[in-house]
Formats: C-alpha cells, structure tokens, sequence
C-alpha cells in the first residue's frame, strides 16, 4: 500500500521567515491534499493536488506537486502565529483508502 | 453549519467496558470515516463507509466495529476497550469515498485505564 513521509517532523521558526515543509510518496500519487491540524482540534483542508507540475495558493501558503507525482511541498511565505499547528499531506491509496502522513509540528515564535 | 459532530469529546473508562463514540454529518455525504490519532503514528483509518448500509475495514479495524444505518450516523463502537485504544479518534465525511476534501470531526478524546 501506499505509505506517505513527511520532513522535517517538526519545525520552529521565528515570525516572518518563509519556511517548507516536503511530502514523500513511495508510489505515483493521484491526488494529493494538505490539510492543517491546530492543536486539539480537528483537521482543516487547505488544498489539493492532480496533475505533475501543479501548484496552488491560498493566501501565504502555496503548494506543488513534482512532475513525477510522488513529492509534494507546502511553502509558507511570511510566516505568521497563526500558522502555528501540524501539517499533514494526504492520498489516495489507489481506491483502497485515504492515507496520512505522519505529520509536521510547526511553531512559530512572535 | 455544523458539518461533523462528534460526541463525547472526551472520555474516561475502564478497561473492559463497552464504549460507543457517536458520529453525524448534516452534509448528506455518502462516505464516512473513523480515523485514530497517536503520537509518532499519525491518523490511521479504522473503518469507512461507502454508503449507508455498507462499511469496509481500514487499516487497524480490530477491536472496532462500526454501523451506517443511515446517511448521517456513522457510530464507532469498542465491545470491550483495551488501554492500547487510548487515542484521539475523528470522524471524517466526504461527498464519495476517496472523492477528495474530507471533512472533519473536532475529535473524541478517549483514555482507557
């Protein structure tokens, strides 16, 4: 099955640094999703990936899947308090399921 | 628009006893997950359901057991809970299964002693 990486596993950084957060995929993806967790709370989607090569933005943040389709990254520019809280990419385990990936912990410091 | 509601949002029972964490959705979603949340392990799908009268087993099923009587309800059940089920457990929805954005829970926190 499909299993996901995420790096770096946690992340500190300081308010207004521009920071990237990679996504690893041991087999082709064929929809790829990033969502945010705050702590405690349930998990918000922030967008979706198909095709080799795309890249989508919202607000600060903007993601891109490789033209393999097996790496993603989530690039937040200016980081923010509000940033703060655990990222996670998803997939489609080839209709099997939905898998996660184990996640990465930002802080950002005021 | 309450979307996912999960109840209760935390809970603490002993070892042994039956435990049903309850799910509903208000989006008429067909698909419907149960996930758990640990440390180093990240979510990992408990059950799922397609449809109303149908369910699937996901990655760690044993111990769980789930029904979908209908489109909204999509209870998780523990016949008779264990320490290791201690976790976060979310529920999830989405328009079809493996249809792209799910939806979340806020989560159900459960401590098995």
């Amino acid at each position: 099955s499909q299993e996901l990486e995420q790096s770096p596993q946690s992340l500190i950084v300081q308010e207004g640094k521009n920071l990237t957060i990679n996504c690893t995929s041991s087999k082709t993806l064929y929809g790829l999703y990033w969502y945010k967790q705050k702590y405690g709370e349930g998990l918000i989607f922030l967008m979706m990936l198909q095709k080799g090569g795309e890249e989508k933005s919202h607000e600060k943040i903007t993601a891109k899947l490789d033209e393999k389709k097996q790496q993603s990254s989530l690039h937040i520019t200016a980081s923010q308090p509000s940033h703060a809280g655990i990222y996670l990419c998803g997939a489609d385990n080839y209709g099997q399921n939905f898998v996660f990936g184990p996640g990465t912990r930002l802080s950002v410091l005021p | 628009i309450a979307g996912i509601t999960q109840a209760p949002t935390s809970q603490i029972l002993a070892a042994g006893r039956r435990m049903t964490l309850r799910c509903t959705q208000d989006m008429r979603h067909n698909a419907m997950y149960w996930y758990r949340q640990d440390l180093g392990l990240g979510l990992r799908l408990i059950h799922y359901s397609n449809t109303a009268g149908t369910t699937g087993k996901g990655e760690v099923p044993d111990g769980y057991s789930v029904s979908r009587a209908n489109t909204d309800d999509f209870p998780l059940t523990l016949a008779s809970a264990v320490p290791s089920q201690t976790s976060v457990y979310f529920c999830a929805s989405s328009e079809g299964l493996l249809s792209g954005e799910l939806f979340f829970g806020e989560g159900s926190r459960l401590t098995v002693l």
